[in-house]
């Protein structure tokens, strides 16, 4: 069975510093996968997603990037972050080739920026 | 572009009695509609979908979702509240490229 793997769970960090997320599938080969930041009270917001590797979809122009350096890994970075990152990062995957079709969440990463 | 509204931010509701929490999509063509639900804290797990086919879909923890296409919705349902229900529950509508739309979310409270 596939399972999708976020670390680290909480994160705090201050101002202007740097950040690296990590998202895990297995149990898969090839998944599309997505970074969506929800903020309190709010609800989700797409900010990357990949079809394969090295293949990059930013939705929302700002302070963080994305990469896949291996197939099924997924990762979210900022060279300096701002007190509006704070939030929680949820990492989802789909099946290859299925568009559209239901995305399976990862626990979720909680960042604070003091 | 497809979009989703959740009228109701939050809902309390009584344990044992019934729940309903709408939903009302935005998309040209046949859409692939989702309800997910997200305790504190947690990621989000799909409770159900509907792609096609029967327009009466049941999912996990005894919930059920109808689309109606005239009404453009896909209200979820659950005939008897448990406490454990008490969550953030968000429908998603998919249209074919790679991308989810969520709506806003509905808290619902179990009171007692």
């Amino acid at each position: 069975s596939q399972t999708i793997h976020q670390w680290p769970a909480t994160l705090v960090q201050p101002v202007g510093s740097p950040l690296s997320l990590e998202c895990t599938v297995e149990g898969t080969s090839n998944p599309n996968l997505y970074w969506y930041r929800q903020a309190a009270g709010r609800g989700l917001q797409l900010l990357f997603y990949s079809v394969g590797i090295g293949q990059i979809s930013s939705e929302v122009p700002q302070n963080l990037s994305a990469s896949r350096p291996q197939d099924r890994q997924f990762i979210l970075s900022s060279k300096k972050l701002l007190l509006s990152d704070s939030g929680f990062y949820l990492c989802a995957w789909t099946p290859p080739g299925l568009a559209g079709y239901e995305q399976y969440f990862g626990p979720g990463t909680r960042l604070t920026v003091t | 572009a497809q979009s989703v509204t959740q009228p109701d931010i939050h809902i309390t509701v009584s344990e044992g009695a019934s729940l309903e929490l709408r939903c009302n999509y935005s998309y040209g063509a046949t859409p692939y509609l989702f309800w997910y639900v997200q305790s504190p804290g947690q990621g989000l797990q799909l409770l159900l979908k509907y792609f096609s086919g029967d327009t009466l879909v049941q999912g996990i923890k005894g919930f059920e979702a109808e689309f109606k296409r005239s009404q453009s919705s896909f209200n979820l349902r659950k005939p008897s509240v448990h406490w454990s229900d008490a969550a953030e529950y968000f429908c998603a509508v998919g249209g074919g490229d790679y991308k989810l739309s969520f709506g806003a979310g509905t808290t619902v409270t179990v009171r007692a």
